[in-house]
């Protein structure tokens, strides 16, 4: 079981470049998320999934296109990659707990823009 | 909405003193609370999860939450730290009973120094 695997671990990009962060889990979780990580922020809500074919924006969404094709992969795409989306992200799962949620992380993409 | 608010982004503790440290929440619904740990340059570690069941939750490395609904709060505690606690420390709010299963809101964290 390999739980939630991100890749790449770090990445590059400059200022205008595109690229995908790759999300994939194996424990057949309905629920996927994207979080982003940055010094004295805590992680914030990007997009998030409750299924496939199902995703809704979370608190920072702008700049950042999501889809999910599959139950298992939850792709984060930068279109057009600026300074401000330096960050490290982090993309979870959730699972039903009793009358919640569980979530698994995996761990995570750093990611510089120059 | 949900909200989470740790007080002090930084504590620092001598080694085998007390570890306290403070997360109080914001929720419209009975919440699902979380703490979890991060070292350098790694990843997110699930310590404990308040899941509406006995509300002292024991968790890993032993460290330990009680969850107290009339101060909102989930605090987080050790009575005796250890070196290898120094890591950032993050306190997180789930609505445990709503469709948005996915949104977990997390505090702004706190970093834990051990000295000796």
């Amino acid at each position: 079981n390999a739980g939630v695997t991100q890749t790449p671990k770090f990445q590059v990009l400059k200022t205008g470049q595109s690229m995908t962060l790759q999300c994939a889990q194996d424990m057949n979780h309905e629920y996927m998320s994207w979080y982003r990580q940055d010094p004295g922020m805590g992680l914030r809500l990007i997009h998030y999934s409750v299924g496939a074919g199902i995703t809704d924006q979370g608190e920072v969404p702008n700049g950042y296109n999501v889809s999910r094709s599959t139950t298992e992969d939850f792709p984060l795409r930068l279109l057009s990659a600026a300074p401000s989306q330096t960050s490290v992200y982090f993309c979870a799962s959730s699972y039903k707990l009793g009358g919640g949620y569980g979530y698994t992380f995996g761990s995570g993409t750093r990611l510089t823009v120059v | 909405a949900q909200s989470v608010t740790q007080l002090g982004s930084h504590v620092s503790v001598s080694e085998g003193a007390l570890v306290l440290l403070r997360c109080n929440y914001s929720s419209s619904v009975p919440p699902y609370l979380f703490w979890y740990v991060q070292y350098p340059n790694q990843g997110l570690q699930l310590l404990l999860k308040y899941t509406s069941a006995a509300t002292l939750v024991k968790g890993i490395n032993g460290f330990e939450a009680e969850f107290k609904k009339s101060e909102t709060s989930f605090h987080l505690t050790k009575p005796s730290a250890h070196m290898s606690d120094a890591a950032e420390y993050f306190c997180a709010v789930s609505e445990g009973f709503t469709g948005t299963a996915s949104k977990l809101t997390f505090g702004t964290g706190t970093r834990l120094q051990v000295t000796l």
